[in-house]
């Protein structure tokens, strides 16, 4: 079975800046897809950027991207000029490839940016 | 195009009795997957319908059970509910499976056990 870590449960940021968010997974599979998601209060599940474990290039997004180190086991979420908007609970999910649409997600970090 | 459309948004209900929540995806969408969001466990896989089959399954009791329509609408039920039963209980659907099928969810379903 896999299992998603995110070791930040709450994290600020002021309003332009950067943060990274952490997550950790352990699995045994070599093909397999990861994914942020973020919750805002209003409850809907977005998905902000997805990586897929066979390609080394880093997943980009607009002001969201990833360091994915696939042997490290490693999938931190970078948000560059952070907005108002961006505050929101975010999930880190794995998916196992070829193994249908079942999500294994993290803790969550709640992230707040600050004017 | 309507997102995933999840009613009702809220229900109340008392221990012993049974729930039956509805999701209608994307317009097109095969493949409706269902979570349960609790403060205490976090986001958990109950199941995953596609082409009105069950295709995968989460570590839940029997009491939780669902059913997709051709329609690709599908319902999730819950009988017998228990106060640890409280929860979020969010759908996500989208075009096909895997990993390269973005899946959308909707707004979830506020359960409440009293």
């Amino acid at each position: 079975a896999q299992t998603v870590t995110q070791s930040q449960p709450e994290m600020s940021v002021q309003e332009a800046e950067t943060v990274t968010l952490s997550c950790t997974y352990d699995t045994s599979e070599s093909n397999y897809y990861l994914f942020w998601y973020k919750q805002p209060p209003s409850r809907q599940m977005i998905l902000v950027i997805r990586q897929e474990a066979y390609k080394q290039q880093n997943a980009t997004e607009n002001r969201f991207s990833v360091n994915f180190q696939k042997a490290a086991k490693s999938f931190s979420l970078k948000i560059s000029d952070s907005q108002l908007g961006d505050t929101a609970m975010y999930f880190c999910a794995f998916m196992q490839n070829n193994a249908g649409n079942m999500l294994t997600f993290g803790g969550g970090t709640r992230l707040m940016v600050k004017p | 195009k309507a997102g995933v459309t999840q009613t009702p948004r809220y229900l109340i209900k008392t221990r012993g009795q049974q729930v039956t929540l509805s999701c209608s995806p994307i317009s097109g969408h095969r493949s409706v997957s269902w979570y349960q969001q609790t403060p205490g466990q976090g986001l958990q896989f109950l199941f995953e319908y596609f082409s009105e089959t069950q295709r995968n399954k989460g570590n839940f009791p029997g009491r939780f059970s669902g059913r997709q329509f051709s329609n690709s609408r599908s319902e999730m039920n819950v009988s017998t509910l228990e106060l640890g039963d409280s929860a979020l209980y969010l759908c996500a659907s989208s075009l096909g499976r895997g990993g390269n099928q973005p899946q959308h969810f909707g707004d979830g379903t506020r359960l409440s056990i009293l």
